[in-house]
């Protein structure tokens, strides 16, 4: 069975310094890594995926994230945070070639402190 | 930007009675997928469904559930004799394809609460 874990239920940065989420997978074979955010009222909206190839991908807002595969981690990060980034952010992944449905992890809070 | 659209965004019944929570996916997306999360807990896997059936489903989509497609734009979930368990933000969300690494986009999700 596929599981995500975010092990930080909530995270605080300053504005403007860098930030990052973790998210650490596990798969019986190869994944795809994706990053949802979602704002108060809001649908979970994409950030970025992880299909193969380059380790380190860029997705929407500025947002960056890194898939280490010996460690089993795809974190979230970005260089300088906004204000506006605070939000809830979701790591799910899928097993390639497995289930149609996303397997989430359970969230972390960003908060950014103007 | 083309959105996933979900009514209503809370519903209220009261435990026995039978639900329909509706979706307008994205237009020229054909995989649509039902998930839900309980307060706290993490966003579940409920169905996916391309070309009028069900393509798969999880543990939680017992006979209590089902998913219909009635006509060219909705796409709904019906929950019978509903529990308080029950209660929880249902989100819809569609595909344009179904390749494993296809984002799904996500709606507003709706409340249901059951008392």
């Amino acid at each position: 069975a596929q599981s995500v874990a975010q092990p930080e239920d909530q995270v605080n940065v300053a504005e403007g310094n860098p930030l990052t989420v973790k998210c650490t997978y596990s798969v019986s074979g190869n994944p795809y890594l994706f990053w949802y955010v979602q704002y108060p009222n809001r649908g979970l909206q994409f950030l970025l995926k992880y299909i193969t190839g380059d380790n380190l991908v860029k997705g929407s807002y500025g947002f960056e994230a890194e898939f280490n595969k010996s460690q089993t981690s795809f974190h979230l990060k970005k260089p300088s945070a906004l204000v506006s980034d605070s939000a809830l952010y979701f790591c799910a992944v899928r097993e390639r070639g497995g289930a149609d449905g996303l397997t989430f992890g359970k969230g972390t809070h960003l908060i950014i402190q103007p | 930007e083309p959105e996933v659209t979900q009514t209503p965004s809370h519903q209220v019944t009261q435990m026995g009675q039978e639900v329909i929570l509706r979706c307008v996916p994205i237009s020229n997306h054909l995989y649509f997928y039902w998930y839900r999360q309980i307060l706290g807990q993490k966003v579940e896997f409920l169905v996916s469904f391309y070309n009028n059936e069900i393509s798969e489903k999880s543990e939680i989509f017992d006979d209590q559930f089902s998913v219909e497609r009635p006509d060219g734009s909705n796409f709904t979930l019906k929950i019978r004799s509903t529990k308080l368990e029950d209660s929880a933000m249902y989100f819809c969300a569609s595909s344009e394809q179904e390749r494993g690494f296809d984002e799904q986009f996500f709606g507003p999700g709706t409340r249901l609460t059951v008392l």
